[in-house]
């Protein structure tokens, strides 16, 4: 079964304004990760928060997590052409027993 | 520095012909190994992982098998190919069960036809 969800499932923006895509799992985690996708490719790592961190800054990606309302954030700021992409979130379940589970996606476009 | 090579990039194949996707691992050693299949505009769906040579286990029942003859080689095979096989499938690597990132190959569309 899906973990997590992310929200919107489609976000059009122009470039230079912030994006900000919502994840929400159901059970206890012990990390949470962001991953990008580019049209037909494979997926590349961004950031991974653990349970016990509550923000985390790399360049201009800030991701927090509420493990209280089981939900991150992932924030883009200063958005460019290059940053459409998809976005997924994945978190490794308490007990997953080696698995990453995926949401369905933030489809991000950035209109220049 | 750790790659890994995944190929074909695209393959179209018929109804009831067999399939092998190859992965490759360099740079790393007993890497656990992932094999997923991703639907248009969905996310991904485990299929096979392993966590060392001839460690299989497998997600979900289907149509298909992995492999994992060498220590960094991961294969995804089918006797016999149906309709909805057709998909993105991706091969992944990571250094210990999920607390660390996984790294991806650049996938294989597989089309049935």
């Amino acid at each position: 079964s899906q973990q997590g969800e992310e929200d919107p499932q489609a976000l059009s923006i122009q470039e230079g304004e912030n994006a900000t895509m919502n994840c929400s799992y159901k059970t206890s985690i012990n990390n949470l990760q962001w991953y990008r996708q580019n049209s037909g490719r494979g997926l590349v790592h961004l950031i991974l928060i653990r349970s016990n961190e509550r923000e985390k800054h790399s360049g201009r990606l800030r991701v927090t997590l509420d493990t209280s309302k089981k939900s991150s954030s992932l924030l883009i700021t200063a958005s460019r052409a290059a940053d459409t992409a998809s976005y997924f979130c994945a978190t490794d379940a308490a007990g997953s027993n080696y698995q990453l589970i995926w949401g369905a996606g933030t489809k991000l476009i950035i209109k220049p | 520095s750790q790659t890994i090579h995944q190929w074909p990039a695209t393959l179209v194949q018929p109804v009831g012909s067999p399939l092998s996707l190859e992965c490759t691992v360099e740079g790393t050693s007993n890497p656990n190994l992932y094999w997923y299949r991703q639907a248009a505009g969905r996310g991904l769906q485990l299929l096979f992982y392993s966590v060392g040579i001839g460690q299989i286990s497998s997600e979900v029942p289907q149509n298909l098998s992995a492999s994992r003859p060498q220590d960094r080689q991961f294969i995804l095979s089918s006797k016999k190919l149906l309709l909805s096989d057709s998909g993105f499938y991706l091969c992944a690597w990571s250094v210990a069960a999920g607390n660390t990132e996984a790294f991806f190959g650049q996938g294989t569309r597989l089309t049935v036809v």
